[in-house]
């Protein structure tokens, strides 16, 4: 059963404009929920996490995220999106027992911000 | 800090060659692992290590081997190469959850 789900396999939206990466999870217990971008060519990049508390969490290059245990979704908000916030976009969470640390990862969606 | 280091960051193999990719990290992780990321599969998970001496399989281990003798490395084998594992491959790395996982930046192998 998958774990983690991104809808959306692309987003396009105009820069300046409000941008949703859209992520839903499956696990038992209180999840720990990441986001990752990736930039071509290169390694993913720790964007920001929840782990408990504040269900609107901040995190790098003026992304947030907001939890919602009720619909099971923790998805990535850029109030103004900007043409450089063009890449992949992970949403991932903790699966496993309490003495591993493994991540399971959605499908990625790509983010395009046209000028 | 280097980070997390991967090598070769290109490789192309002939199906059936061994080859050992290089994963080294030096922020003293406990947990390490190996992810394959492939398009429209996002990343998926070979092996990881909740410590030194300590190694267990992921989603996708068919194929592979790995070892953890020290805590800064966690090399991935790959034991008879076929086409089917034509990736890219990501090592991370992370102290202790919650903390994030750090990645390196990959290695991209072709398996002809």
């Amino acid at each position: 059963a998958q774990s983690v789900a991104q809808p959306e396999d692309q987003v396009n939206v105009a820069e300046g404009n409000p941008l949703t990466v859209k992520c839903t999870y499956s696990v038992s217990g209180n999840p720990y929920l990441f986001w990752y971008v990736q930039y071509p060519n290169r390694g993913l990049q720790f964007l920001l996490k929840y782990i408990t508390g504040d269900n609107l969490v901040k995190g790098s290059y003026g992304f947030e995220a907001e939890f919602n245990k009720s619909q099971t979704s923790f998805h990535l908000k850029k109030p103004s999106a900007l043409v450089s916030d063009s890449a992949l976009y992970f949403c991932a969470v903790r699966v496993g027992g309490s003495n591993d640390y493994k991540l399971s990862f959605g499908a990625g969606t790509t983010v395009t911000v046209r000028a | 800090n280097a980070g997390v280091t991967q090598t070769p960051k290109f490789q192309v193999l002939k199906t059936g060659q061994s080859m050992t990719l290089q994963c080294a990290q030096d922020m003293n992780h406990e947990y390490m692992s190996w992810y394959r990321q492939d398009p429209g599969m996002g990343l998926r998970l070979i092996h990881y290590s909740v410590g030194a001496g300590i190694t267990d399989q992921g989603e996708v281990p068919n194929g592979y081997n790995v070892s953890r003798s020290t805590t800064e490395d966690f090399p991935l084998r790959l034991l008879s190469a076929a086409p089917s594992q034509t990736s890219v491959y990501f090592c991370a790395s992370s102290y202790a959850p919650p903390d994030g996982y750090t990645f390196g930046s990959g290695t991209r192998l072709t398996v002809v």
